[in-house]
């Protein structure tokens, strides 16, 4: 079954700083994949997407992620961290085989230091 | 309008209590999903529904019970909750075709009492 991995379930780093959180798929067919964010007692809101289209995927907030097929890999980065970016950030994949629901990975909490 | 509106925003309940969740969206997508979320962990789905049918069912418990009323309309129907249940439970939504984003509520916090 296709599914994401996220490594490391807490990221910490200093106002200003760049902000690297890393998405692993696993899948033998290109997937569809997605980073979302939440914010406490939030629903999730969507960051960017790839959809095959480009593998360098700009979204909200300056964030930005780049599909790497050779690393089945789907990093999102931002080159500034500003206060307003601690939360939850979740990879999620949606894969051409009919069943057309997302399954994130287990998330990444981004804690930003002033 | 891009929004999926979910009702209400809190909910108390007893075990032997019967209550229902809402959530609607006016962007013309045709599948639904109802998704819970346990304290630190990511969204599970629970149900997706496609043109107001249901087509996935991720073997929820029966004490849960989704229904699609028409094509802006979802609910999830509780009744005998136990205490583990308790969550926060997110509706989303997405258009008929294609594998794009879901769009997600802002959620309903429910504790079981």
């Amino acid at each position: 079954a296709q599914s994401v991995t996220q490594l490391g379930s807490h990221v910490s780093v200093s106002e200003g700083a760049l902000v690297l959180l890393r998405c692993n798929y696993s899948s033998s067919v290109p997937p569809y994949l997605f980073w979302y964010v939440q914010y406490p007692n939030q629903g999730l809101q969507l960051l960017l997407k790839y959809t095959s289209a480009a593998t360098l995927v700009k979204g909200i907030n300056g964030f930005e992620a780049e599909f790497k097929k050779s690393e089945t890999s789907f990093h999102l980065t931002k080159p500034s961290a500003h206060m307003s970016d601690a939360a939850e950030y979740f990879c999620a994949v949606n894969m051409d085989t009919g069943r057309r629901a997302l399954t994130f990975g287990s998330g990444t909490r981004l804690q930003v230091q002033p | 309008d891009t929004e999926v509106t979910q009702t209400p925003k809190h909910l108390v309940m007893g075990m032997t209590n019967k209550k229902s969740l809402k959530c609607e969206q006016h962007m013309g997508h045709r599948a639904m999903y109802w998704y819970k979320q346990k304290a630190k962990k990511p969204p599970e789905l629970m149900f997706v529904y496609s043109y107001e049918k249901l087509s996935i069912n991720e073997s929820v418990p029966s004490r849960f019970s989704p229904e699609c009323p028409n094509s802006s309309l979802l609910n999830l129907h509780l009744h005998a909750l136990q205490p583990e249940d308790s969550a926060l439970y997110l509706c989303a939504s997405s258009p008929p075709t294609g594998y794009t984003e879901a769009f997600f509520g802002q959620g309903t916090r429910l504790t079981v009492v």
